[in-house]
């Protein structure tokens, strides 16, 4: 089974911290992304991936960056993190086209 | 702008009962469209449908697209109570890179 793994389920962030979310995936997934969830908008697309080093802006960028080094991992970063920013993010791979993404287990921000 | 519609927002209904879930699209370039399970944690995948009028099944769930109409239903059968969960839909676009926009989901509840 395809496995994606987010370092952490619950974080605590203080205002201005920088915070990191790690998402790493087991399949050679080629494409990644990150999406938040948030009540009554649905899953948004912040960054996504489809290669190492390589990224695109999603729907919802401002605020994020992202980083993939190596083709498993993809992590997400809140340079400067906000109220805003509470949320709960997705980490998502697929293989390409006219395929389904898998889900890391999410991660519940909250930004004091 | 491309937008997935899905209705209704919440359903609550009791154990047994048969429940339809609608999806309406606008995306450009359609590829594929997907729908998702979402319990307390990440979405799992159902179905993907790309053409039209083929359902699929898988127990008691089953799934139907209309491509000329944009639309797509998640029917359910004799429903159970781990039936419960936000239903998911997404629509995969051939432009961009292999990105799915999400609806915002129907919250279904099953009371025994």
């Amino acid at each position: 089974d395809v496995k994606v793994t987010q370092s952490s389920r619950y974080l605590v962030k203080r205002t201005g911290e920088k915070v990191f979310l790690e998402c790493v995936q087991d399949m050679d997934h080629e494409n990644m992304f990150w999406y938040r969830q948030d009540p009554g908008l649905g899953l948004r697309l912040i960054y996504f991936s489809y290669d190492v080093k390589m990224k695109e802006k999603g729907d919802i960028p401002e605020g994020y960056s992202v980083s993939r080094e190596k083709k498993e991992r993809f992590s997400l970063i809140l340079e400067s993190a906000s109220t805003n920013q509470t949320s709960m993010y997705l980490c998502a791979s697929k293989v390409g086209l006219n395929t389904e993404a898998f889900f890391g287990q999410g991660t519940r921000l909250t930004v004091v | 702008e491309d937008k997935v519609v899905q209705s209704p927002l919440s359903l609550v209904v009791h154990e047994g009962d048969t429940v339809t879930l609608n999806c309406s699209y606008e995306v450009t370039n359609f590829r594929s469209l997907l729908w998702y399970k979402q319990e307390k944690k990440a979405p799992t995948f159902l179905f993907m449908l790309t053409s039209s009028g083929i359902e699929k099944k898988s127990g008691r769930l089953s799934s139907i697209l209309d491509k000329k109409e944009l639309f797509s239903i998640l029917n359910i059968t004799a429903t159970q109570t781990g039936d419960s969960a936000v239903y998911l839909c997404a629509v995969g676009s051939r432009t961009g890179a292999n990105n799915l926009f999400f609806g915002t989901g129907t919250r279904l509840t099953v009371i025994p």
